[in-house]
């Protein structure tokens, strides 16, 4: 069973603030990392996709950066707005396309 | 673009009756869609993976006479609970696989809140 953990769980920000969390994974036979967010009764949306080792990727004012080595990612919200308020989970990629989720990091943006 | 539906948003059932699940990619063709369920408290788990005009591949637990996928086209995967009991009660979830900026990854519907009475 492979171990995806996300943390910490949850963490409140203050609007304009920026922040970050953390995603570990196994560091062997890695294909692919994704983060998703995910807001309350949609769909998770697809932010990224990494696969290369020190890829970083950036949509606005959220990137991620990829540590396949020591299995880890780091997603960050700069200037954070009520509007980034949402779970992000990270997914470790496997062979067949197969996703293993994290527990997901619960953002609450403080007006 | 990449937007995939599911269809009921939730559903109440009585145990013992059967239920069933669609999902449609409505912009993209899709050969490949997941299934997954989550617990409260507990993570998106993958319970098979469903394959256009093949059957379905189920993880280890996941028992496939109960829980029937069937990918009969390009944009329409069912997931039928069969003879549902409590224990089934769940968030059910699926996605289908497309492209996107730097290889494949899974687009989700926004799943279906299953409780069995």
């Amino acid at each position: 069973i492979l171990n995806v953990e996300q943390s910490p769980q949850s963490l409140h920000v203050q609007e304009g603030d920026s922040t970050n969390f953390t995603c570990s994974f196994p560091s062997s036979n890695f294909y692919a990392l994704h983060w998703y967010r995910w807001e309350t009764a949609k769909s998770p949306e697809a932010l990224f996709v990494m696969t290369l080792n020190g890829d970083e990727k950036k949509k606005g004012r959220i990137s991620a950066t990829l540590n396949t080595k020591e299995g880890y990612s780091y997603l960050y919200i700069k200037g954070s707005q009520p509007e980034d308020s949402a779970t992000y989970l990270c997914a470790f990629g496997a062979a067949g396309n197969k996703l293993t989720f994290g527990g997901g990091t619960r953002v609450l943006v403080k007006p | 673009g990449a937007v995939v539906s599911q269809h009921p948003s939730w559903v109440i059932c009585k145990s013992g009756t059967s239920v069933k699940i669609e999902c449609r990619s409505l912009d993209f063709q899709a050969t490949t869609m997941f299934w997954y369920r989550q617990f409260p408290k507990q993570s998106l788990m993958l319970m098979a993976t469903s394959n256009e005009g093949s059957k379905a591949t189920y993880e280890q637990g996941v028992e496939k006479d109960k829980f029937l996928i069937n990918h009969a086209s390009l944009t329409l995967s069912t997931l039928t609970v069969t003879s549902a009991h409590p224990e089934d009660s769940s968030f059910y979830i699926c996605s289908a696989l497309g492209l996107a900026g730097g290889g494949e990854t899974q687009y989700f519907g926004p799943g279906t809140r299953l409780l069995v009475l």
